[in-house]
Order: structure tokens, then sequence, then C-alpha cells
């Protein structure tokens, strides 16, 4: 495996359902990410962690729940999610996420989640 | 607040020349990217312009202006394979790291 994995791909589910999201990456980064695609919409920085320390969170909705257990996985934990919530879910990572330093995100291809 | 505008949809021919344009009104400024986004893949990397001036790389040219707050990507000779997404993104300096705003996407269709 190379760059950055997602997985799945594609999931559906209900408002009181829990899934997880799954991402990896293989380019030895230290900072990775979690943003929402909507359509017609700027992709939506959501979480940011650096060495394993979250550093940015958005505003984001407690109904998604960041982990991200070492430099190299980040999950997204989803509980009780509304439709409006349907988006396309990017992962991406880069070399740290240090003010002023140079920061080129590789992104994953996504999961497209469907709430029902 | 932070503030970043391109071009919803636009339309080339095969073998033209095309400039997607992006005006951002920011604070923080530390570069700016151009990444590409074919449909239900993950965005690419493009270019990255943080002086003012013009980047080439092959057939896709990437050009700054700081004092205007404005860039834009020139696609030359075009291809079918480039019809795609194109995302302006302003690297932002937080407190914390590096922020990417993006814009909302330049929608490019590559006709015959």
């Amino acid at each position: 495996e190379t760059g950055v994995t997602q997985t799945p791909r594609h999931l559906v589910m209900g408002m009181t359902n829990k899934k997880s999201l799954k991402c990896e990456q293989h380019l030895g980064h230290n900072a990775m990410y979690w943003y929402k695609q909507s359509a017609k919409k700027p992709l939506e920085l959501m979480f940011v962690y650096n060495f394993k320390e979250q550093t940015e969170n958005n505003s984001v909705p407690s109904r998604f729940s960041p982990e991200c257990p070492n430099s190299s996985h980040l999950f997204l934990h989803l509980h009780t999610l509304q439709p409006e919530d349907s988006a396309l879910y990017l992962c991406a990572s880069s070399q740290d996420y240090v003010s002023g330093n140079y920061n080129e995100q590789f992104f994953g291809p996504g999961t497209r989640l469907t709430v029902l | 607040g932070q503030n970043i505008d391109q071009p919803t949809e636009m339309t080339a021919t095969e073998g033209a020349i095309v400039q997607i344009n992006c005006t951002y009104q920011t604070s923080g400024f530390n570069g700016l990217f151009w990444y590409q986004q074919h449909a239900g893949e993950a965005p690419t990397f493009l270019s990255y312009n943080v002086l003012d001036g013009l980047e080439e790389k092959g057939r896709f040219s990437s050009f700054l202006s700081r004092s205007k707050g404005y860039s834009y990507l020139l696609l030359k000779e075009l291809q079918m394979k480039d019809s795609a997404s194109y995302l302006c993104a302003v690297s932002l300096l937080t407190g914390g790291g590096n922020k990417l705003t993006f814009g909302t996407g330049t929608q490019l269709k590559v006709e015959l």
C-alpha cells in the first residue's frame, strides 16, 4: 500500500447506528486531517492531529469523535448522525502541522457516507 | 473572516488553453495551493506558490500576486483527462500550524 488509504469507500448507515471510518498513511508523516466535502461547498476542515495530539477541532458536533492511536492511523467514530451529515469524508496527511512550515497535504480517496 | 472565490464551472476545447482564477481575502497568508480532483477520487497536488510570480510545471502553470490577493492556474494543450474539479487552497498561519482553507472548486469540462 502506498500513500493514504481509507476504508470503507462507501458507507450507508441509519441515524441510530455506530460506525467508524479508518485512515492509514504510509508516507511517514506526522500530521493527519479529517475533512468533510459536501456538494457545492468547499472542503471543510474538521480535525487535525499532529504527532498524535489533537491540535484543531473546527467546532465539529460531538457525534463525530476522532481517534489517533499513532501517527499512521486516524479514525472517525460516528454515532447518531443526521441526514445532513451525508458527504464525502476525506483524510489527509502532511509532514507536520507547524506554523510557517510548508504544508502540502496528501489526500486519501475518501469515504462516501450516506445517512438514512 | 476568510474568503476564497473561484468560478463554479468552466468549459474549454481539447488542445486549447484555459485560465482558472482564484481570489482570496485572508489574514496570515502562507502560500497558495492548487489541487486537482477527479470525480470520486482524492484531490492531488498540482502547484504551490508563496512568492509573487509564475511557477511552471509542464502543461500547468500557476501565478500569484499577494498584493492583489489573486492567483490563477493555467492549463495548456488541454486533454480530455483534464476534465476535473480544480481546488484553490490558501495556507493560513494559525497559532497551531498552517491551516488550508479551500475554495468551492472550479469544475472544468474539456470538450472535443
